[in-house]
């Protein structure tokens, strides 16, 4: 168990949907990065917070956002959904920036 | 040409026997991250190393900064090995921290 709590675990919606995925980092973590992994890209940096502002942005479509709340969790916003977007998000914490990275267990999304 | 390159992209094993996982990269790095990701789906850090040799169990990790090349190593294979191995390295952009690059990963089988 890494200590990451990531939910739901599967997400299953339609095309022009909204999603909101949910990251609890371990606890003392002050680092949260979100990471897309698909069956043609592999695993994609998408966004990376630290103590709440954010820090660093990868490949993050504009129709994506994310935030990192006071209390540390994060959520990642995903919008106007389309077929490409199917994915496994995971989301990691670390203590501080450049440290080993802790990964939850993914959200599995599906769209249909 | 991918700024990470892994080799082999799959390898089936004996058991028992000793597994090479190579990582060549081509960016200035300060860091080269080794991951575990689980047929779950889950991943597990396995080793963070920005120079030398580390060691954790049957797993050892090494990097060469000169030849930009780090190898994993396995020695007397389980069947519980089996999963995909993921190098990732952390460009460095002038000392600042960059964010993570992944390769495509190693599908390893151990077969029993």
């Amino acid at each position: 168990d890494s200590g990451v709590t990531q939910t739901p675990k599967h997400l299953i919606t339609a095309t022009g949907q909204r999603v909101t995925l949910r990251c609890s980092p371990r606890s003392g973590d002050l680092s949260v990065y979100w990471y897309q992994q698909s069956l043609d890209q592999g695993l994609q940096f998408l966004i990376q917070y630290y103590n709440g502002e954010e820090r660093a942005k990868g490949n993050i479509l504009e129709r994506f956002s994310a935030q990192q709340f006071p209390d540390l969790h994060s959520e990642l916003n995903l919008s106007s959904l389309e077929l490409g977007d199917s994915a496994l998000y995971f989301c990691a914490s670390s203590v501080a920036i450049g440290q080993p990275q802790h990964f939850g267990d993914g959200t599995r999304l599906s769209i249909l | 040409k991918n700024e990470v390159e892994q080799s082999p992209q799959n390898l089936t094993a004996q058991e028992g026997e000793f597994i090479t996982i190579n990582c060549s990269y081509s960016v200035g790095i300060s860091a080269l991250h080794w991951l575990q990701q689980h047929p779950g789906g889950g991943i597990v850090s396995l080793f963070m190393l920005s120079s030398g040799k580390k060691k954790h169990g049957r797993l050892i990790a090494t990097i060469n900064i000169q030849e930009k090349h780090s190898s994993l190593h396995i020695t007397a294979s389980h069947p519980r090995d089996s999963a995909v191995y993921i190098c990732a390295v952390r460009e460095n952009y002038g000392g600042s921290q960059g964010n993570l690059i992944f390769g495509k990963g190693t599908k390893l089988s151990v077969k029993p």
